[in-house]
């Protein structure tokens, strides 16, 4: 088995501030996603890495950075917090493959003042 | 591309009884399909998955889920739901892009199991 740590739990931000969200995963996988999640709105793809080295924007990008810096972690950036955003950010990993399953990490939750 | 679509925002339901969600994708290609689980506070968990074979997936828990492509549906059922079933379901389908894996997911259906 493995495990996925999101880093920190609770990220409380200031508006235009930038910010940074870390997750690590020990599973070996080659791929890693990045999922907002907002309420009612099911789960959006921002950045997908699938092998080290690799980086993939999703659907909803904009306003995000993303970085693989190795095998086992990938990191998100919000250049610019907006005022009243509250929002969980998901960590996944998986093996290569459209077939694969995706292992979750419990969230970061964000909130901008 | 790919979307799904989960009908129903808020299931209630009592304990004891039959459990469907309901779940319609579109792809124009061969779809993978997932029913994922989330409880409180926590990330998503697989339920079961689909790719080909015998439309009828066995997951988790009891839980299971239909396949039917001339309807792209891919509806979750439970034949008696209990009180731990409570949480939020989402479908999702799968677009093989090479060797990466995109996942589409729908908006979720809140289950509450009442006593």
């Amino acid at each position: 088995g493995g495990i996925i740590t999101q880093t920190p739990k609770f990220l409380i931000g200031q508006e235009g501030q930038k910010l940074t969200l870390k997750c690590q995963q020990n599973f070996n996988h080659d791929t890693m996603y990045w999922y907002r999640q907002d309420s009612g709105k099911g789960l959006r793809l921002i950045y997908y890495s699938i092998t080290e080295n690799d980086l993939q924007k999703g659907d909803l990008s904009e306003g995000y950075d993303a970085s693989r810096e190795k095998k086992s972690s990938f990191s998100l950036t919000v250049t610019s917090a907006q005022k009243n955003e509250m929002a969980v950010f998901l960590c996944a990993s998986s093996r290569l493959g459209g077939y694969a399953e995706q292992f979750f990490g419990p969230g970061t939750r964000l909130t901008v003042l | 591309a790919q979307s799904v679509t989960q009908p129903d925002a808020r299931v209630t339901v009592s304990e004891g009884a039959s459990l469907q969600l309901r779940c319609k994708y579109s792809y124009s290609g061969t779809p993978y399909l997932f029913w994922y689980v989330q409880y409180p506070r926590q990330g998503l968990q697989l339920l079961l998955k689909y790719y080909s074979g015998d439309p009828v997936v066995q997951g988790v828990n009891g839980f299971e889920a239909e396949f039917i492509k001339s309807n792209s549906s891919f509806h979750l059922r439970k034949a008696s739901v209990h009180w731990s079933d409570s949480a939020v379901y989402f479908c999702a389908v799968s677009a093989d892009q090479g060797t990466g894996s995109k996942l589409s997911f729908g908006k979720g259906a809140k289950l509450t199991v009442s006593p």
